[in-house]
């Protein structure tokens, strides 16, 4: 499988904080990428996806993409403990192929 | 919109026996469909990819004969753990392709299978 890393974290940061969280890859074909959230016992669900340079914003999350670099991040504004969970970052590369990360455990802390 | 039904949720089997997992995509017609293993604290882990009308392509390392899928309609798939065991117990889930262009990708819901 195509790497994808993640710090696994735990993270730790206060409510109303700026949590970021980091994904680096390694494949140079990777087509765009994809931030899940799992919370425990549960299915991930998708935030927020991402195909071109730059910033993309939605609400408290900015998904950020720099492929010369070959990273992509999350910053989530005003962070709140429901944001509390495991995020995974995806890469969707030719051919179809989706490959995930680690994932990173966020707590955001009351 | 998009959404992928997994059923069952949770499921208790004894050793030995086979546990068939149902995933259907509810407003739209999924052409291909994911299928994941996710043990405790550890991340998603693609076991195959299942195509309407053909074979399943198997990842490296993931018995085909062991977990048999069926992808026969535009809106379901199966996954079926035959003669399960203690070490097969584990988080599945199904994954469906939606959009087009920029396409993404919806969850089921999961299934816990634990094998007794």
């Amino acid at each position: 499988q195509k790497e994808v890393e993640q710090n696994s974290g735990p993270l730790s940061v206060p409510e109303g904080a700026i949590a970021s969280l980091n994904c680096t890859y390694s494949d140079r074909v990777s087509q765009s990428f994809f931030w899940y959230r799992q919370y425990s016992g549960k299915s991930p669900e998708l935030i927020m996806s991402i195909y071109s340079n730059g910033d993309k914003e939605d609400g408290r999350f900015t998904a950020q993409l720099n492929k010369a670099s070959q990273y992509v991040s999350l910053l989530i504004r005003d962070s709140q403990p429901s944001d509390s969970a495991t995020y995974l970052c995806a890469e969707r590369v030719a051919g179809n192929q989706f490959y995930f990360g680690t994932g990173t455990s966020l707590t955001v802390i009351p | 919109g998009a959404v992928v039904s997994q059923h069952p949720s949770w499921v208790i089997c004894k050793s030995g026996t086979s546990v068939k997992i149902e995933c259907r995509s509810l407003d739209f017609q999924a052409t291909t469909m994911f299928w994941y293993r996710q043990f405790p604290k550890q991340s998603l882990m693609l076991m195959a990819t299942s195509n309407e009308g053909s074979k399943a392509t198997y990842e490296q390392g993931v018995e085909k004969d062991k977990f048999l899928i069926n992808h026969a309609s535009l809106t379901l798939s199966t996954l079926t753990v035959t003669s399960a065991h203690p070490e097969d117990s584990s988080f599945y889930i199904c994954s469906a392709r939606f959009g087009r262009l920029n396409y993404g990708y919806t969850f089921g819901s999961g299934t816990r299978l634990t094998v007794v």
